[in-house]
């Protein structure tokens, strides 16, 4: 069973367009992420999100929105996407939202391109 | 400001060589530390920490790494490198003082590991 899975793998769109890539855990835990790799390689978080609190990094566009149907999955809906949003977005989960010493778990990811 | 410092983009090492990854951090608290790897098309698989007690932490596929306080380093070993390892690697910090906050997380820029047969 795979803990952490995206979906879409690749997803190729139009600018302006609206998209969401699904993220699901199976792991129980109580904190889930969203990351955005670049085509450096670098990784930049963007969201934590527990049924708590959303922590947003202030960097991130309003464009981008984390939505949380239930603890187990957190979804990234994007809207009028550019392309500077072309990159490979990734879901991370962790259990214990206090604790930061817990490592995170990825999805394999999803690869946005913007055409 | 906390940040995590990766020198090298890439290491090339012959199979059999041992394998160093090189990792530096600024916080001004005490550092939670990670190492991660990704392999190609794949998300980051974790490979060790360092929260606290002994400074050498061993975590899978051979790799372990050594908290340096004064050096402010935590970098990564494996004694006898093998092709399959051959990914990039990440290192990572958090604050503690910070909680939950995602505000605490920052990797470093990666580290290309390339083992030659």
């Amino acid at each position: 069973d795979t803990a952490v899975s995206q979906t879409p793998k690749y997803l190729v769109t139009q600018m302006g367009n609206d998209k969401s890539i699904k993220c699901e855990q199976n792991l129980g835990h109580d904190t889930m992420y969203w990351y955005k790799q670049d085509s450096k390689k670098f990784l930049k978080i963007m969201f934590s999100y527990n049924n708590k609190e959303l922590i947003i990094n202030e960097t991130v566009p309003n464009r981008f929105s984390p939505k949380s149907p239930d603890k187990a999955h957190l979804n990234l809906h994007i809207n009028s996407l550019e392309l500077g949003d072309s990159a490979v977005y990734f879901c991370a989960s962790s259990p214990l939202r206090a604790s930061s010493y817990n490592e995170q778990f990825f999805g394999p990811g999803t690869r946005l391109t913007v055409l | 400001a906390q940040s995590v410092a990766q020198p090298e983009d890439q290491v090339n090492v012959a199979e059999g060589n041992p394998l160093t990854v090189k990792c530096t951090y600024s916080v001004s608290g005490n550092p939670y530390l990670f190492w991660y790897v990704q392999y190609p098309n794949r998300g980051l698989q974790f490979l060790l920490k360092y929260i606290t007690g002994d400074n050498l932490v061993k975590g899978s596929y051979g790799f372990e790494a050594e908290f340096n306080e004064s050096q402010t380093s935590f970098h990564l070993k494996k004694p006898s490198a093998l092709v399959s390892d051959s990914a990039l690697y990440f290192c990572s910090v958090r604050d503690p003082r910070y909680g939950g906050s995602q505000g605490n997380i920052i990797f470093g820029k990666g580290t290309k590991i390339s083992v030659k047969p």
